[in-house]
Order: structure tokens, then sequence, then C-alpha cells
């Protein structure tokens, strides 16, 4: 089956801490993002990598570190610059096939953090 | 920046009548997508319906459709016939196509919740 899988489903994480959320996906996808969903919040774009060996910057990256060493994987790390982890993590890969204009994007199962 | 406002945090509904869900967006952008995800309890998130906005039909997928108003940059969303498993959070997301700069991501309103009573 193809899909986009994240682990763990929960996370727990004591303050000063450095945690890795895992996203992989196996659709053939050129392009994944990072979003983090808040209660009575929308998602928002913490990182989005178009190709392997590239990511930048969304609108709440501070705190926040990913890499793209495959095309398969595209972990993020929630460090201890982060002042308010506690969340729910969303990764999302989408076709970068440029003859369409528009390029469904695929949503993982999503992380639940907890920072105690 | 574009910007995507859902002004109704909770809804209701009775089995097999029907709600219409708010959404209005903001933007400087002549062509784009918008659609409405659910995201059931189990949070995963599912794509309920996609409008592109070169397009002056509105779309339909089953029991739900859309009221896209270009002009007052308005996309409601109406689900018929409620059944209990449409109990879910509702997104509004707006998305610039490749060829107007985007970079493929989502900007999400802050969600409906939506409960169907029985």
């Amino acid at each position: 089956d193809g899909g986009i899988t994240q682990s763990p489903k929960y996370l727990f994480r004591k303050e000063g801490q450095n945690v890795t959320l895992s996203c992989e996906q196996n659709l053939n996808h050129d392009a994944m993002y990072w979003y983090r969903q808040d209660p009575g919040q929308g998602l928002r774009l913490i990182y989005y990598s178009q190709i392997v060996n590239d990511f930048q910057k969304g609108d709440i990256a501070e705190g926040y570190s990913v890499s793209r060493e495959k095309k398969e994987s595209f972990p993020l790390t929630v460090t201890s610059a982060q002042k308010n982890p506690t969340a729910f993590y969303l990764c999302a890969s989408s076709s970068r096939d440029r003859t369409n204009s528009y390029n469904e994007q695929f949503f993982g199962p999503g992380t639940r953090l907890t920072v105690l | 920046a574009q910007t995507v406002t859902q002004s109704q945090p909770e809804m209701s509904v009775q089995e097999a009548e029907t709600v219409t869900l708010s959404c209005t967006y903001d933007t400087s952008e002549n062509n784009y997508y918008l659609f409405w995800y659910k995201q059931p309890p189990s949070r995963q998130m599912i794509l309920v319906i996609r409008q592109e906005a070169y397009k002056q039909q509105n779309a339909t997928e089953n029991r739900f459709s859309v009221n896209f108003q270009k002009a007052a940059k308005s996309f409601s969303l109406k689900i018929s016939d409620s059944q209990l498993g449409d109990t879910a959070m509702y997104f509004c997301a707006f998305m610039k196509p490749f060829y107007g700069g985007s970079q493929g991501n989502l900007i999400f309103g802050k969600g409906t919740k939506l409960s169907v009573k029985p």
C-alpha cells in the first residue's frame, strides 16, 4: 500500500530535550511538508522540501530543524529552542509535476508531541 | 499574503439535515485552488472537495457541494443528508498554482467543529 507513515504516534519529551519525528512516504513524491496543529488553530507550515538535499523554512520554523537526505524521508527535529512544542504534527507529501497546476497533498496520520 | 477565515468555531446539525460551513479568504491572486478538508476524531486529514478559481461551476462530490463566490472571496461547504460519520473538524484551505510561484503548501483556516446529532 502506498502512503505516508509517521512515527511515533505519541511522543513525550522532557523540557530541554531534542526529539525527532519520523515521516516516510512510498508515493515517489518529490515534495514533503511539515505542519503543526494546535487546538483551535488551523495547520501552520513549519518546513517544506521540494527535492532531496533542499528545504525551506515555513511560517513557524523557529525551534525546528529538518533534513532531506532521501526522497522517501523528511524527519523533523523539535529542539529545546522551541518554546511551546506541545502540539499535533502532520507530515504531507505531493508530486511536483509542473505539467499540472496543482498536485494533491497527501497527509500522514500525525504525531502527538507532549512536553512534560 | 493569503489568509483564510472560518468564522464558525463549532456547529451542530441533526442527522439527515443540511448544514453549511462558511469560509472567506483574502488574496490578490486571480487563479488559485480552494479546498475543504475533513479531520475526524482519528485526526487523519481527508480531502473532501476542491474548487479551481478559474472555473465558475461549483464543485460537487456526492453529498458535499460548495458555493464559490469569487468576487466576494467566499467558499462555503454544504453537506446534505448529514450522517453521523460526518462528525469532524472541517478546514478550509487555499493554494496558489505552481505557475503562481507556489511551493505547493496549503494555507488553512482555523477550522469548524461539526457535530452530527442522531
